[in-house]
């Protein structure tokens, strides 16, 4: 029979309301964080990043945090819209390394 | 610049069968990953080449998997023989600091 998949976490809001999806790392060497969209059938599109010295960081109706004493991540999107329907992903990436270790994902629907 | 370009964008194939999958990074980025996503284990990084250099190949899951960057324009995810278990979208990323920008995918279906 078919394996069970990734149960994907999801985040339900109303068209116009403001989104929070959060992320827990473990590694308390990582140094970049990335959130990343990822919308059906395509690959992973960059949203914002931050690095580890800085705690906030703000771009076009989105918001990231980092909380490196509970190693807390949080993307937040303002006045979410039907077209920000996606998954999202957080990143990590430790010093002086380059890749990225991902994690599971959070679904996001808008609803109209 | 297009962005990374991967082909094929869909193949189906027959278990046993070799399967090569293409990456062409954005010009000027200097690191190359290959990551597989599949429903039951998300997305996982498979290799990655910095300056076309093998550096951490730790991801690839057997000796069925192997993958070449001759040159910093063109790298190949080589899988045989493919096995049913392979089927998966398989991504190709590039960068030059810390972003990774990501390929539109291969979706890989192993019969």
């Amino acid at each position: 029979g078919e394996s069970v998949g990734l149960h994907l976490p999801t985040l339900s809001v109303q068209e116009g309301d403001n989104s929070i999806i959060n992320c827990a790392y473990s590694n308390s060497a990582s140094d970049y964080f990335i959130w990343y969209k990822q919308e059906s059938g395509k690959g992973p599109q960059f949203i914002i990043d931050i690095r580890s010295n800085m705690d906030k960081r703000q771009g076009q109706r989105v918001t990231v945090l980092l909380n490196k004493t509970v190693k807390h991540l949080s993307l937040q999107i303002a006045a979410t819209q039907p077209g920000d329907s996606a998954v999202y992903f957080c990143a990590e990436k430790g010093t002086g390394r380059r890749a990225l270790t991902f994690g599971s994902g959070t679904r996001l629907q808008v609803q109209p | 610049d297009a962005g990374v370009i991967q082909s094929p964008r869909h193949e189906v194939t027959e278990m046993g069968q070799e399967v090569t999958l293409r990456c062409k990074p954005i010009s000027g980025h200097n690191s190359l990953f290959w990551y597989r996503q599949t429903m039951m284990r998300g997305l996982e990084l498979l290799i990655y080449f910095n300056n076309n250099v093998p550096i951490d190949d730790s991801g690839m899951p057997e000796d069925r998997f192997s993958a070449k960057m001759p040159n910093a324009s063109f790298s190949t995810l080589k899988i045989q023989p493919s096995e049913p278990r392979d089927s998966a979208v398989y991504f190709c990323a590039s960068s030059l600091t810390g972003e990774q920008f990501f390929g539109p995918g291969t979706r890989l279906t192993v019969l």
